[in-house]
């Protein structure tokens, strides 16, 4: 049982280049989630999906685009990307209201 | 909007000492959960213990445990019995009710545990 997987683990950019963060869970879960990482800021909601098919905006969605491709699956797109979007990038995913995330071990982004 | 607190950037323990991680919260509800999560240097998110707020029990995990004070709105872990495996990074996090239709997490900013031998 793999829970959440992500990938890639390390990626560098430069400015203005695309990528897609993936994302997949094993778990049955109906909610999915991308977080992202700055020093001295927590982790701060880019984007959620609650259930297949939905999506929703976090509070940092600027700059990304999001796809629930099916239930296992929610990515994460940058079009174009920025020195700003140098994170960690977390995907959390959950299975009902109340219950518990589980998280995917990060992709650290650098763009430069 | 809810807000998450930690007031301690770093803190640090002796082996087999206890230590307390404070977290103080903002919201308007009645209704919510809290969570303390655990970092390591691997980066990977850990669930420590959670907390429900119509619980007035405490929650514990083994040497984990929390000082869920709700009307203080605070949210404090308690770590008994340091082990150098608990140096890490400790965030707090809450989740409201937000209509029924999400699990968003607010994270607080961290406290970095250092644990010496």
């Amino acid at each position: 049982n793999a829970g959440v997987t992500q990938t890639p683990k390390f990626q560098v950019l430069k400015t203005g280049q695309s990528m897609t963060l993936q994302c997949a869970q094993d778990m049955n879960h109906n909610s999915m989630y991308w977080y992202r990482q700055d020093p001295g800021m927590g982790l701060r909601l880019i984007y959620y999906s609650a259930s297949e098919g939905t999506t929703d905006k976090g509070e940092v969605p600027n700059g990304y685009n999001v796809s629930r491709l099916n239930k296992r699956e929610f990515s994460l797109r940058l079009e174009s990307a920025a020195p700003s979007q140098t994170s960690v990038y977390f995907c959390a995913s959950v299975r009902g209201l109340w219950e518990t995330q589980y998280f995917g071990p990060g992709t650290r982004l650098l763009v430069l | 909007a809810q807000t998450v607190t930690q007031s301690q950037p770093e803190m640090s323990v002796q082996e087999a000492e206890t230590v307390t991680l404070s977290c103080t919260y903002d919201t308007s509800e009645s209704d919510y959960y809290l969570f303390w999560y655990k970092q390591p240097p691997s980066r990977q998110m850990i669930l420590v213990i959670r907390q429900e707020a119509y619980k007035q029990q405490n929650a514990t995990e083994n040497r984990f445990s929390v000082n869920f004070q709700k009307a203080a709105k605070s949210f404090s872990l308690k770590i008994s019995d340091s082990q150098l495996g608990d140096a890490a990074m400790y965030f707090c996090a809450y989740r409201g009710n937000y209509g029924g239709a999400t699990n968003k997490l607010i994270f607080g900013t961290g406290t970095l545990l250092a644990v010496q031998p």
